[in-house]
């Protein structure tokens, strides 16, 4: 199994400022990482698919990167809205794994 | 747009099945090239991927959960369901069905839709 560690757990941020959260995987799964947003009581919603692709409706500030084993999404000039847990997901490999979240609270 | 809702019972006793269904809508679930899944979160937890089934009835399950787990697709109703027996109070989560698209850039899927969840509690 896969195992996705992301860091840091938790993160306390001003508004505009950058976040950056990490995914490391305990094995290579090439660019077949995806990232996704929880507000409280909702759904997950994805946010980049493959790495680094971004999606149709999310906001540009949010981006991601890295291959292999280490992964990054970056949220640049961070909004209120963003308060949330963000979750790393590979696809490439059965079972599949989600990483264990961190939790992104606004200043 | 797809749209996926989870249906069944919100409490279940232990040593029980668990049984829930999935509708789908906005589109057919036998067309284009997709899986369907189940993931579960317990309360203040990460998620845990279930399984998945294509349309044709293939199926992947977590080994962690295999011996228990079955989920079944049923084209005629746009519905697919998860049946998880003999649970415990470890199995109390929100449950959630979800679909996988293929990305014909790298081979794989990745999961784009998620139903709204569903609480499941066990507990006599």
């Amino acid at each position: 199994e896969i195992v996705l560690t992301q860091s840091p757990d938790f993160q306390s941020v001003t508004p505009k400022e950058k976040v950056t959260i990490t995914c490391r995987a305990s094995q290579s799964i090439g660019s077949s990482l995806h990232w996704y947003q929880q507000k409280p009581d909702q759904s997950p919603k994805l946010l980049i698919k493959y790495a680094s692709q971004s999606i149709s409706g999310v906001p540009s500030r949010f981006s991601g990167s890295g291959s292999g084993t280490d992964f990054t999404l970056t949220i640049n000039s961070l909004e209120a809205e963003d308060a949330a847990t963000y979750y790393c997901h590979q696809s490439s490999s059965f079972p599949l794994t989600f990483g264990g979240g961190t939790k992104v609270e606004i200043k | 747009q797809v749209q996926l809702q989870e249906s069944g019972p919100g409490l279940v006793k232990p040593s029980q099945t668990l049984s829930l269904t999935c509708t789908v809508s906005g589109g057919s679930i036998s067309s284009g090239s997709y899986y369907w899944s189940w993931i579960r979160q317990p309360a203040g937890k990460g998620l845990e991927w279930i399984g998945r089934i294509y349309t044709s009835g293939s199926t992947n399950y977590n080994p962690s959960l295999k011996s228990r787990v079955t989920i079944s697709v049923d084209t005629s109703k746009n519905q697919f369901s998860l049946k998880l027996s003999s649970v415990t109070a470890a199995d109390t989560a929100v449950y959630y069905c979800a679909r996988y698209t293929y990305y014909y850039g790298s081979g794989s899927y990745y999961l784009d839709y998620w139903g709204q969840g569903t609480l499941v509690t066990v507990s006599s």
